[in-house]
Parts: structure tokens; C-alpha cells; sequence
């Protein structure tokens, strides 16, 4: 079982829906980062959390450290949102391991 | 204010050759990450250079080498290529080892 496993695997929307995706991981955390990624590899940085709840524009993460969950929610979604939203975790020491991805697709 | 910038963009080898990539970390940053990802997965952790020294390392064997210079900059070195190794190559840096990494736009290695 990996250590960071994010749902779903495939998300397909349409325009102006609210988008929610989530993670879980299996091990005892120092930051949860989400992160971007766009065809052709560039990743962006969205959040970095270790508790609580952080808002960028129409983005949201939240974290339950006690439950070891953290979602990412996309308001009023736009098909430019469309990507890889890629979960990973801060645990051993300074390296982040990845969850496999969940890939959105918005549709005009 | 550049970004985290990599070289080249991409690279095609074959079995058994040698690679150097490059990363160039974010100005004021002196922390560099590299990780692979291969198609369909999500990023793994290679190692971390931080003083000019490897920090930490994920479970990639000894093939896998790097180097950190003076100005920040990095090296990912890789010998006797496989065709599994082909890959994304992700640099990464961060101001200290704990903080926030941003990520450059990658190097797309093929071995054939």
C-alpha cells in the first residue's frame, strides 16, 4: 500500500462545478504540500499545510491531522483548471513522497 | 526573478551511456531536490543537496549521483543508463531544507 493515496484517479466535471479531491497517507507528517502539474511536466506549487485550513483565489485546501486527510477543493471550476493535482507529504527527514495523481479534465 | 530552471529540456541516450542534468534553483535559494517521474506516476524522491552536500537520498542505487556547487546550482549524474530510467527529471529547490519547493519544468530522459 503506498503511503500517500489520493482519490479519485480521474475526475471529468463540467464548467462552474465545485471540485473536491482527496488525499490520505499512512504515515506521521511535517507539511502536506499540493501541487499542479500540466501536460508537458511544469509543476507548480499550489499549498503547503500542516494544519488547518489555507485559500488561494478559488482554491482550498484543508488538512485533518488526526484523521491523516487533506482535500483540495476548486470552486466555480474553469476548464483551465484542467491538470494533475498531485498530493504529497512531508514525513522522513526532508524528502516529500507523492501520491499517484488525480487527473481533472473540465469540459466547456 | 527567474524561476528554477533545468537542461537541457530533453535528452535521447541509449542503453549504457551516461547523462549529467542541470538545475539552477530559484534566486535566494540554497536547497535543491531531484526526483523522477516516470509516465502515469507520481514523483520519486532521489536525493537532496544542501551545503554542497547529499542530505538525504531515496532507494535509487548508486547509478545515481549528484553534486551541489557553490552557487546553488546542481548536477544529476546517471551511469549506465536503463531503459527504465527513462523518465521526467524534476529539480526542485527550497530556501532551507524544510521550506516550500518549487519546481523547475523538468528533463524528459529517453533511453532506447
Amino acid at each position: 500500500k503506498n503511503e500517500v493515496e489520493q482519490s479519485p484517479q480521474n475526475l471529468t466535471a463540467q464548467e462552474g462545478e465545485f471540485i473536491t479531491i482527496n488525499c490520505s497517507y499512512s504515515v506521521g507528517i511535517s507539511a502536506l504540500h499540493w501541487l499542479q502539474q500540466h501536460p508537458g511536466g511544469g509543476i507548480v506549487s499550489l499549498f503547503m499545510l500542516s494544519s488547518g485550513k489555507k485559500k488561494h483565489g478559488r482554491l482550498i485546501a484543508t488538512i485533518n491531522i488526526q484523521e491523516k486527510h487533506s482535500s483540495l477543493h476548486i470552486t466555480a471550476s474553469h476548464p483551465r483548471d484542467s491538470a494533475v493535482y498531485i498530493c504529497a507529504v512531508r514525513s522522513d527527514g526532508q524528502k516529500l513522497v507523492f501520491g499517484q495523481g488525480t487527473r481533472l479534465t473540465i469540459n466547456p | 526573478d527567474a524561476g528554477v530552471t533545468q537542461s537541457p529540456t530533453h535528452l535521447i541516450k541509449t542503453r549504457g551511456q551516461q547523462v549529467t542534468l542541470r538545475c539552477s534553483p530559484k534566486s535566494g535559494h540554497d536547497t535543491v531536490s531531484w526526483y523522477q517521474q516516470a509516465l502515469g506516476q507520481g514523483p520519486q524522491f532521489i536525493f537532496q543537496y544542501y551545503e554542497e552536500e547529499e542530505r538525504q537520498r531515496g532507494n535509487f542505487p548508486d547509478r545515481f549521483s549528484g553534486h551541489q556547487f557553490p552557487n546553488y546550482s546542481s548536477e544529476l549524474n546517471v551511469n549506465a543508463l536503463l531503459l527504465g530510467d527513462s523518465a521526467l527529471y524534476l529539480c526542485a529547490s527550497s530556501w532551507d531544507r524544510y521550506n516550500e519547493q518549487f519546481f523547475g519544468p523538468g528533463t524528459r530522459l529517453t533511453v532506447l
